[in-house]
């Protein structure tokens, strides 16, 4: 069974862009979630998707956006880029019928270099 | 705000040393806990996970953690670790009423040497 892909997987911006980042995830599987990982931070609940609505949301500010399809297939856009949007952009993905119990698996990730 | 504490940022050992990491979080109510972990250039795989029942998990390599209820705490540990042990290690848990959410810890990262 294919894993979760992501891609492009390293992408560079300057300030003020906007950037789309795909996520397409296990076969079978509903729940797609993003997540941020910085060195100062370290990894980041940024929202998660099911059945094409999102479920749950993180505390990050509206230019981070997402939508799912109705494959499960997903996309996270950030509007106006800034510096510190620099970081590698991870998409898990899951069953989704349990929610929080259940294995969530990792996807590659994006690296997102805004200068 | 819930949170997830990982005692040792960096961790150096020789192998056939055991291995014990640290992870407590900030919730009284029921949460899920894991453990990834992610190698050297590969991305984040599930060592190990507790829903419910024995609080003794056993994971992927040789790996366990034992959750304890009243420390609020799910230490990993290894008997004997290898070279090829060498990674990131992260904790994590999810809260049932907050869905997929999970919340790391900031992660050890763990050298073996030969």
């Amino acid at each position: 069974k294919a894993g979760v892909t992501q891609t492009p997987r390293y992408l560079i911006k300057t300030r003020g862009q906007q950037v789309t980042l795909s996520c397409s995830p296990i076969s079978g599987h509903r729940s797609v979630s993003w997540y941020q990982q910085t060195p100062g931070q370290g990894l980041q609940f940024l929202f998660e998707y099911f059945s094409e609505t999102q479920r749950n949301k993180g505390n990050f500010p509206g230019r981070f956006s997402g939508r799912q399809f109705s494959n499960s297939r997903s996309e996270m856009n950030v509007s106006t880029l800034e510096l510190g949007d620099s970081a590698l952009y991870l998409c898990a993905s899951s069953l989704g019928g349990l929610a929080g119990a259940e294995t969530q698996y990792f996807g590659p990730g994006t690296r997102l270099l805004v200068l | 705000a819930q949170s997830v504490s990982q005692h040792n940022h960096h961790v150096i050992l020789s192998e056939a040393a055991s291995l014990e990491l640290g992870c407590n979080y900030s919730y009284g109510g029921t949460v899920n806990l894991f453990w990834y972990v992610q190698y050297p250039g590969q991305h984040l795989q599930l060592l190990l996970k507790y829903f419910s029942g024995d609080p003794l998990v056993k994971g992927i390599k040789g790996f366990e953690a034992e959750f304890i209820k009243s420390k609020f705490s799910f230490n990993l540990r290894k008997p004997s670790v290898q070279w090829s042990d060498t990674a990131e290690y992260f904790c994590a848990v999810t809260l049932n009423q907050a869905g997929t959410a999970l919340i790391f810890g900031k992660g050890t990262t763990l050298s073996v040497s030969s």
